[in-house]
């Protein structure tokens, strides 16, 4: 089985600023996909970036980035930039493709992030 | 278009009473899936279906939980004689079949 952990339970930045989130996940699987989600607190969880195992390259997405270190089973997402409108719950998940649970995600607990004006 | 949505958005029950969670999925999505959250914790898969046919339901916590999806498209989640352990908020997300899913804004319910 797959476990994800987030040991920041909380994070908090200055508006402009960049800040870092933490992900470690343990897993014997070699091909795998990586999530990172936003849960603002109107609770609707949005897809933040994704990557793919298999790809070496760390994925961007605008302010976005993540550092994906594979050997060393993490995954953490950086903001730049950060904005007001980043508050909120973030979540690191694992996916496994293939199989009949194709697409089941396993979570993290999550970081609450506040960004300050 | 259209993204999941669910109803109720909130539902209180009293403890030994039946429930029903109701998910419409994005329109031609084939898998459907059900999460629990817990307050302040991550979601948790629940059951997984694909089309009409429930490919996993290993996540479900009790023989209380039934979930279906007869026509493939709208799914409802069944708790029966609810306890103070089911509050929580259920997540409903559905996908094309990629990796990417689509998740609704959650049922919170509250067991007294």
């Amino acid at each position: 089985a797959q476990t994800v952990t987030q040991s920041q339970p909380e994070m908090s930045v200055q508006e402009a600023e960049t800040v870092t989130l933490s992900c470690t996940y343990d897993t014997s699987e070699s091909n795998y996909y990586l999530f990172w989600y936003k849960q603002p607190p109107s609770r609707q969880m949005i897809l933040v970036i994704r990557q793919e195992a298999y790809k070496q390259q760390n994925a961007t997405e605008n302010r976005f980035s993540v550092n994906f270190q594979k050997a060393a089973k993490s995954f953490s997402l950086k903001i730049s930039d950060s904005q007001l409108g980043d508050t909120a719950m973030y979540f690191c998940a694992f996916m496994k493709p293939g199989g009949t649970s194709y697409g089941k995600l396993t979570f993290g607990q999550g970081t609450i992030l506040t960004v300050h004006p | 278009g259209a993204g999941v949505s669910q109803s109720p958005r909130y539902k209180v029950a009293k403890r030994g009473q039946d429930v029903a969670l109701r998910c419409d999925p994005i329109s031609g999505h084939v898998s459907l899936f059900w999460y629990q959250q817990a307050l302040g914790q991550g979601p948790e898969f629940l059951t997984y279906f694909q089309n009409e046919a429930q490919l996993d339901k290993s996540g479900l916590p009790s023989d209380r939980f039934f979930a279906e999806r007869p026509e493939g498209s709208v799914s409802t989640l069944k708790i029966q004689r609810t306890q103070q352990e089911d509050s929580a908020v259920y997540l409903c997300a559905s996908s094309s079949g990629g990796d990417e899913q689509f998740f609704g804004p959650g049922t919170r319910l509250t067991v007294l």
